[in-house]
């Protein structure tokens, strides 16, 4: 099964308009973390925001917030007022506990974001 | 504070021949990963070193794959002898602890291989 799903291989949006990535993961752990990475054309892997499972308030990064329902494993990803660099390829990804006290990262497919002028 | 840089970053090679990549993490990070990411997937982690010892491997090939992290610093990945399905960018990764939390994973540039 997969670990981290993401459903939208691509989303189109509008300058200055908001868009939700989403993000539903599958874990017994009780500690555990949630990340999203921007990707651009480029090839680097930025780090963009992260959520703990025992943070009770959503994590938010400028025009970054995740949308954390623990109880529907879902970390969705919310930018607000799209910027035309905001055009990328994003991934979900989580860490879990492995052995020895070490956590365990695991990437989803990603979403490609589009933003339109 | 330099990021983390690897080596090459493009290569071409025929099947079965041999190819090693080098990565150096940020200075201080304990916590080095070597990712697989083929074209249109997300990174797939081969192996993560936590300073000079293995943590996790069980992703690698390892009857063609090794990896190595001598001293807990740099870190060097090879292929022998490659395949067709061995095409894909190499990412290497590093964090400052690894032990959970907001251990943010900073990435290299990666390597883009190509095996013909």
């Amino acid at each position: 099964a997969q670990k981290i799903t993401q459903t939208q291989p691509g989303m189109f949006v509008q300058e200055k308009e908001a868009v939700t990535l989403d993000c539903t993961y599958d874990t017994s752990d009780q500690s555990y973390g949630l990340f999203w990475y921007k990707q651009p054309s480029s090839g680097e892997m930025i780090f963009l925001i992260y959520q703990g499972s025992y943070d009770e308030q959503n994590a938010t990064e400028g025009r970054y917030s995740l949308n954390f329902q623990k109880a529907r494993k879902s970390a969705n990803l919310v930018i607000s007022a799209s910027q035309l660099g905001d055009s990328a390829m994003y991934f979900c990804a989580m860490r879990e506990g492995g052995t020895g006290g070490s956590y365990i990262p695991t990437f989803g497919r990603g979403t490609s974001l589009i933003v339109h002028p | 504070e330099a990021g983390v840089a690897q080596s090459p970053r493009y290569k071409i090679i025929e099947k079965r021949q041999s190819v090693a990549f080098w990565c150096n993490p940020i200075s201080g990070h304990a916590t080095l990963y070597w990712y697989q990411q083929i074209l249109g997937q997300g990174p797939k982690l081969l192996i993560q070193f936590q300073n000079n010892g293995v943590v996790d491997d069980s992703q690698l090939p390892k009857d063609r794959f090794s990896a190595e992290r001598l001293k807990g610093v740099d870190s060097t990945l090879k292929i022998q002898p490659a395949k067709l399905e061995d095409s894909a960018v190499y990412l290497c990764a590093s964090s400052p602890r690894g032990a959970g939390g907001t251990d943010t994973q900073y990435f290299g540039p990666g390597t883009r291989l190509t095996v013909l």
